[in-house]
């Protein structure tokens, strides 16, 4: 079975600062997406990474995959207050079935 | 181009009753899904569908059914509602396994 692990579950930080969130999975797989939501809203895609070393960058986040260590990070670069939200890790195993990690919520303060 | 739309928004259901959820998407995307994301938890796979007439179950199944009879549409159906099954329902498309899946607004259902 699948298991898809994020840590931290709940970041509170500063604008200005960076930051990692990290997601490991329990099985081998190649694909990994990287998912937003805004309280009571719906999922943003924010990456698609496809293969091992696959780096990802847009604003003030970047992604990568490394799918020897079955680990993917989201690291923060100048946090903003727009950037509070909660962030998803989701796996594709067996093609089709994404498997979510729980959630990191992320609190920037002023 | 409306993406992938999802109604009703809100439903309050007695326990035991029936309602079927609709999902409808624009894109001419082969994949469907529907997810359950229970307060504070990430999102779990209750049905997908690889195209017309094609569905599968994903890890939360029971409870629910599934039909797929044209590429735009895919409703949930709950049969005897429970308590257990509320939740916020949402569900995705995508083109393929490759590319990002688009999400609805969710629809939020009460089981009392």
């Amino acid at each position: 079975e699948l298991k898809v692990e994020q840590n931290p579950l709940f970041l509170s930080m500063q604008e200005g600062k960076n930051y990692t969130i990290y997601c490991n999975y329990s099985t081998t797989s190649d694909r990994l997406y990287w998912y937003r939501q805004d309280p009571g809203k719906s999922l943003e895609s924010l990456f698609v990474l496809l293969s091992n070393g696959a780096v990802k960058q847009e604003g003030r986040l970047m992604a990568s995959l490394d799918t020897k260590a079955r680990l993917s990070t989201l690291h923060i670069t100048a946090a903003v207050h727009d950037l509070s939200a909660t962030y998803f890790c989701a796996v594709d195993l067996a093609g089709n079935m994404l498997t979510f990690g729980g959630g990191t919520r992320l609190m920037v303060k002023p | 181009n409306a993406g992938v739309t999802q109604t009703p928004k809100f439903r309050i259901l007695k326990i035991g009753q029936s309602m079927t959820l609709q999902c409808a998407q624009d894109m001419n995307h082969n994949y469907m899904y529907w997810y359950r994301q229970d307060p504070g938890m990430g999102l779990k796979l209750i049905y997908y569908s690889v195209g017309a007439g094609i569905t599968d179950k994903g890890e939360v199944p029971n409870g629910y059914n599934v039909s797929r009879s044209t590429t735009e549409d895919f409703p949930l159906r709950l049969e005897l509602a429970a308590p257990s099954q509320t939740s916020v329902y949402f569900c995705a498309s995508s083109y393929n396994r490759n590319t990002e899946a688009f999400f609805g607004q969710g629809t939020r259902l009460t089981v009392v």
